[in-house]
């Protein structure tokens, strides 16, 4: 069936320094839209970034991702870490004409430390 | 604009205690999503609703959950007769159509069940 993962349980990270939160996928969509969601502590999910397109980054409140099909993922990455973007985050995937039916990731808690 | 509200804010109930849940969700938003976020784990999908239609509730346990959205603004999700495996946090979320980009989520209601 249809599955995202994210390896990682709890990413710490030290203010300024890079992020990376890992996100694979298998499907058998044919045409598929990408997500990352963030939710911070005692808040509604809300999406960060939405991609569709293999191979084109996509950018958003310093975060970046690139969906790449061939090796199935859809990494997370910020050049520089901000004590603000400690939060759950989500990787979640759906079909391109249903993106409210989404398959979400187990979630990675990133935590950053001053 | 207000954005998906859900009540109650919490739900503490023994086992085999009946429960329900309401969600109200952005004006105007024909398209209804409530998921299951069990503890450390990604939002389930379990049922959703194209105004007062079920769409899709292949996810939902039937025989001890229920959601309707009578008149196509509104929503309850039921349950019967809870399990502590229903321990969980339940969300609604909306968008503007089916085929809409951006899907918005309520806070949620956490249930737990002794």
């Amino acid at each position: 069936g249809d599955s995202v993962t994210q390896t990682e349980g709890l990413v710490t990270v030290t203010e300024g320094l890079p992020v990376k939160l890992n996100c694979t996928y298998q499907t058998t969509y044919l045409t598929i839209a990408f997500f990352w969601y963030v939710q911070y502590l005692n808040e509604a999910p809300q999406v960060l970034l939405k991609s569709s397109t293999d191979n084109k980054r996509t950018e958003h409140q310093g975060f970046h991702a690139t969906l790449h099909k061939s090796s199935s993922s859809f990494h997370l990455q910020k050049s520089s870490a901000q004590l603000s973007d400690s939060a759950l985050y989500y990787c979640a995937l759906s079909e391109s004409y249903n993106q409210g039916k989404l398959i979400f990731g187990q979630g990675t808690k990133l935590s950053i430390k001053p | 604009e207000a954005g998906v509200t859900q009540s109650p804010r919490y739900a503490v109930l023994q086992e085999g205690q009946a429960v329900s849940f309401w969600c109200d969700p952005i004006s105007g938003h024909d398209t209804l999503y409530w998921y299951q976020q069990p503890r450390d784990q990604g939002p389930q999908l379990l049922v959703y609703f194209r105004d007062e239609a079920v769409i899709d509730n292949s996810q939902l346990p039937s025989d001890r959950f229920s959601a309707v959205r009578p008149k196509g603004t509104n929503s309850t999700l039921k349950i019967q007769s809870a399990k502590q495996g229903d321990t969980a946090t339940y969300l609604c979320a909306s968008s503007f159509s089916v085929s809409a980009e951006t899907l918005y989520f309520g806070s949620g209601t956490r249930l737990t069940v002794l």
